[in-house]
């Protein structure tokens, strides 16, 4: 099956910074999802991808479709503390592990 | 627009016991999704149904888990009987899909199940 592998699996950054994650797959995907969970609550979406190259924004967040449509990554700029939780990247049904998000003020 | 409901919120059940989870999807998504997280995981696909139809339901443990999405709106996900190892969060989400292509998935806020 699909094997999704995100990395990393944790960061611990500073108020300010900028973060960059990113997600590789096994096979090829027509779509990238990337998702925010905060405890108790389902994974919220951030932003999707439909085209290999396709850069996109949605704030802060930019999150790109690989050419190969084996990758996306995605940053956030000027990080704040309402930024910590766990992002996940998706392609159809299938989810990466997750990597979580420390800020210290 | 509501979002995807799920109920209950909590469910605390002991082992060998049913259990039941339901779910209402967005209005006019025609595919609906049942996965199942663990801590410290991401979330694991269990079942997906484009209308009615089960469509993809490769990693459902059906020896004990069983589904149903009747008239193709609500879902229903059962576990029986439950054993300590499916103690999880059962997420339900809703999505369209138009040839061939899977737009964004919204995730309801999950039922929290806790087999003793």
């Amino acid at each position: 099956g699909q094997q999704l592998n995100q990395s990393p699996q944790s960061m611990f950054i500073q108020e300010g910074e900028d973060v960059s994650m990113n997600c590789t797959s096994s096979s090829i995907f027509n779509t990238w999802l990337w998702y925010k969970q905060d405890p108790g609550e389902g994974p919220v979406l951030l932003i999707a991808l439909y085209k290999a190259g396709e850069l996109t924004s949605n704030g802060r967040l930019t999150a790109q479709f690989g050419i190969t449509r084996k990758d996306s990554f995605l940053n956030i700029s000027a990080s704040i503390p309402s930024d910590v939780g766990i992002y996940f990247c998706a392609g159809p049904s299938r989810f990466g592990q997750g990597t979580r998000l420390t800020i210290n003020p | 627009e509501a979002g995807v409901v799920q109920s209950p919120r909590y469910k605390i059940i002991e082992k060998k016991q049913p259990v039941a989870f339901w779910c209402n999807p967005i209005s006019g998504h025609n595919t609906l999704y049942w996965y199942r997280q663990n801590l410290g995981q991401g979330p694991e696909l269990l079942i997906r149904y484009e209308n009615e139809e089960a469509v993809d339901d490769s990693q459902l443990p059906k020896d004990r888990f069983s589904a149903e999405r009747l008239k193709g709106v609500d879902s229903t996900l059962k576990i029986q009987p439950a054993e300590l190892g499916d103690s999880a969060v059962y997420l339900c989400a809703s999505s369209n899909y138009i040839l061939g292509l899977i737009y964004e998935q919204y995730f309801g806020p999950g039922t929290r199940l806790t087999v003793t």
